[in-house]
Formats: structure tokens, C-alpha cells, sequence
């Protein structure tokens, strides 16, 4: 059973750029949720999929936006990044009681 | 709203030393309470939730945590701490209608020789 993977690691973009960041869920799990932890915080919930469609979502704008695939898998896009887009991008992945969700080990965004 | 409150930004200790990390939640509606870990450059780990039942739980590296739902809280202990527990300790509450997690903003543990 593999876990939580998310591609890129690390990832340096420019203000006003666009960024995807790509998540694979767990084995089994069907839900799969992304939040942001600014440095220094705790992790703030942006939003979830569950079947492919968006399922909730935290106070974040619009230009933050996702897609789930029929293998679970989901993306992050971020367009018009500004600097306090800056942070680690975590994907954690449930099944359908969402009971548990387990993390990834994140991507580290550094917009300059 | 739920909300995560955890007293402690930093909490240094030396090695074998016990160790308590606070934390109290604010909810109207039953919890899910859970303990994360996150070491150094690293994601989150799990390190012990409570969902129901006993309101002791335990992890199986020696730390425990317990649900008082009189005084909202679901502080970790534990009795003998090692270098390798040196990390940020994230207490969060399942909230929201899709159960989505809501965290405190950490407690740094770090363990002294």
C-alpha cells in the first residue's frame, strides 16, 4: 500500500506566474483535501474533492483551483501568484467516512 | 466556528524529562480530535486521534492524549522524551460540513541533551 505522494518537492516562481502542484492519494481513498501552511502556522484548508467534483472549500480566492481524476489523484492550480502565495502546499487524502486523512510530505512554493 | 488553541509556541525539555503539550478546541458538535507531527523539511504524520470510545489514546512511541470534554481539551503527554521526538506537534479538530481539519498553530518540542 503506498501513501500520500505529491510532486514537485520544491518549486521557485515569479509573481504573476501560474503554478500546478499534483497529488496521488492513498490506496483506497477517494477524498482528497489540499491546505497551505504559511511559515510558521498551522495548515489552512483550501478546499476538497470527492468524486471529482469540489466538495468544500476554506476562505481562499478563486485564482486557487483543483481538479480530482477518476484515480483519485487531484492537482492544485494557482494562478496570478503573488508573494504571500509562499508556503507548503500539503495534499492529504481520506476514504469516504473521512474519519482519518493522511498527509503527504508537501511541496514548498517560494514565489519571488 | 471550531476552533484549535495551543498555549504553547515553544516547549524546551531536557532528554528523559516528562513533556505536556496543551491544547483546547472550541466545538458545538461532537469531535474528532487528532495529533499530528511534523519533523524538520518534512509533511504531517498522524500520531493519535480520538474518535470515540476510550478517552485515553495512545501512540506507539509512548505518547497519550486525553479527551476532557468538560474542559474542551486534548493535551499530549508523554512520561520520558528522546532527542528524536525534537518536532512541531499540531493538535486539530474535524470540522466543517465536508470534515475538512481545522489546527492550532503548533507547539515546537525541543529536546536537550
Amino acid at each position: 500500500e503506498t501513501g500520500v505522494t505529491q510532486s514537485p518537492t520544491h518549486l521557485i516562481k515569479t509573481r504573476g506566474q501560474q503554478v500546478t502542484l499534483r497529488c496521488s492519494s492513498q490506496s483506497g481513498h477517494n477524498t482528497v483535501s489540499w491546505y497551505q501552511q504559511a511559515l510558521g502556522q498551522g495548515p489552512q484548508f483550501i478546499f476538497q474533492y470527492y468524486r471529482e467534483e469540489e466538495n468544500g472549500r476554506g476562505n481562499f480566492p478563486p485564482r486557487f483551483s483543483g481538479l480530482q481524476f477518476p484515480n483519485y489523484s487531484s492537482e492544485l492550480n494557482v494562478n496570478a501568484l503573488e508573494l504571500d502565495d509562499s508556503a507548503l502546499y500539503l495534499c492529504a487524502s481520506s476514504s469516504t467516512n473521512q474519519e482519518t486523512q493522511y498527509f503527504g510530505p508537501g511541496t514548498r512554493l517560494l514565489v519571488l | 466556528a471550531q476552533s484549535v488553541t495551543q498555549l504553547d509556541s515553544q516547549v524546551p525539555v531536557f532528554e528523559e524529562a516528562p513533556v505536556e503539550l496543551r491544547c483546547n478546541y472550541s466545538s458545538s458538535v461532537s469531535v474528532y480530535l487528532f495529533w499530528y507531527v511534523q519533523y524538520p523539511n518534512q509533511g504531517l504524520q498522524l500520531l493519535l486521534k480520538y474518535l470515540s470510545g476510550s478517552t485515553l489514546v495512545k501512540s506507539i512511541n509512548g505518547f497519550e492524549a486525553e479527551f476532557n470534554k468538560s474542559q474542551t481539551s486534548f493535551h499530549l503527554r508523554k512520561p520520558s522524551v528522546h532527542i528524536s521526538d525534537t518536532a512541531e506537534y499540531f493538535c486539530a479538530v474535524r470540522g466543517g460540513s465536508q470534515g475538512n481539519l481545522i489546527f492550532g498553530k503548533g507547539t515546537k518540542l525541543s529536546v536537550k541533551p
